[in-house]
């Protein structure tokens, strides 16, 4: 069975400064999805980032970008120039491409952006 | 094109009540999956449902709960006799797949916050 792993529980950073979040997966697929998804305090689960396991180019969007090292099964979310508003829970997620394609979460890490 | 809604938001029950939890997928959506999220922890997989048919319920709780996605209308999670331990937030989950299940990205309605007192 898959399993996800986020070993940091809680991260600070300074506003304008640069954060990588951790998460490590295990699997014995070749093919499947992570994701990185945000929860603010509202609780609404927002998806930040998407990395197809083929595809060997880290995805980025904007501020938002990973660092996807398949051998090692590692797969980090760096966020550049923080903001105030990046303050959340980031949950990163596993997806496989067989069976029902249910997501596996790990435990979350809460970011906290210092002004 | 409204995301997914679920309703109610926040809903409060006396121990041995029963809790219904709608979901209404995005436009176009037929595939449904409801997690659990505990207190301080991530999301865990309870049911996955596509319309008519439960396909994958291996995360629910073999007693009290139960989930369905009729041919009209929203997908329910019926949690009976709720207890203490059944308080947490519920959230549903929708996608489209198509055959590869490459597009199979989920999208996350705001959540249904159960508190049993």
């Amino acid at each position: 069975a898959q399993t996800v792993t986020q070993s940091q529980p809680e991260m600070s950073v300074q506003e304008a400064e640069t954060v990588t979040l951790s998460c490590t997966y295990d699997t014995s697929e070749s093919d499947y999805y992570l994701f990185w998804y945000k929860q603010p305090p509202s609780r609404q689960m927002i998806l930040v980032i998407r990395q197809e396991a083929y595809k060997q180019q880290n995805a980025t969007e904007n501020r938002f970008s990973v660092n996807f090292q398949k051998a090692a099964k590692s797969f980090s979310l760096k966020i550049s120039d923080s903001q105030l508003g990046d303050a959340a829970m980031y949950f990163c997620a596993y997806r496989t491409l067989s069976g029902t394609y249910k997501y596996i979460f790990g435990t979350g890490t809460r970011l906290k952006v210092l002004a | 094109n409204a995301g997914v809604m679920q309703n109610p938001r926040h809903l409060v029950r006396r121990r041995g009540q029963e809790a219904r939890l709608r979901c209404s997928p995005m436009k176009g959506h037929s595939h449904v999956y409801w997690y659990r999220q505990l207190p301080e922890e991530g999301l865990k997989f309870m049911v996955y449902l596509q319309k008519e048919n439960i396909i994958d319920e291996s995360g629910m709780p073999k007693e009290r709960f139960s989930a369905e996605f009729p041919k009209e209308g929203p997908s329910i999670l019926r949690i009976q006799q709720v207890v203490r331990g059944d308080s947490a937030a519920y959230f549903c989950a929708s996608s489209h797949r198509d055959w590869g299940g490459r597009t199979d990205t989920q999208y996350f309605g705001p959540g249904t916050r159960l508190t049993v007192l």
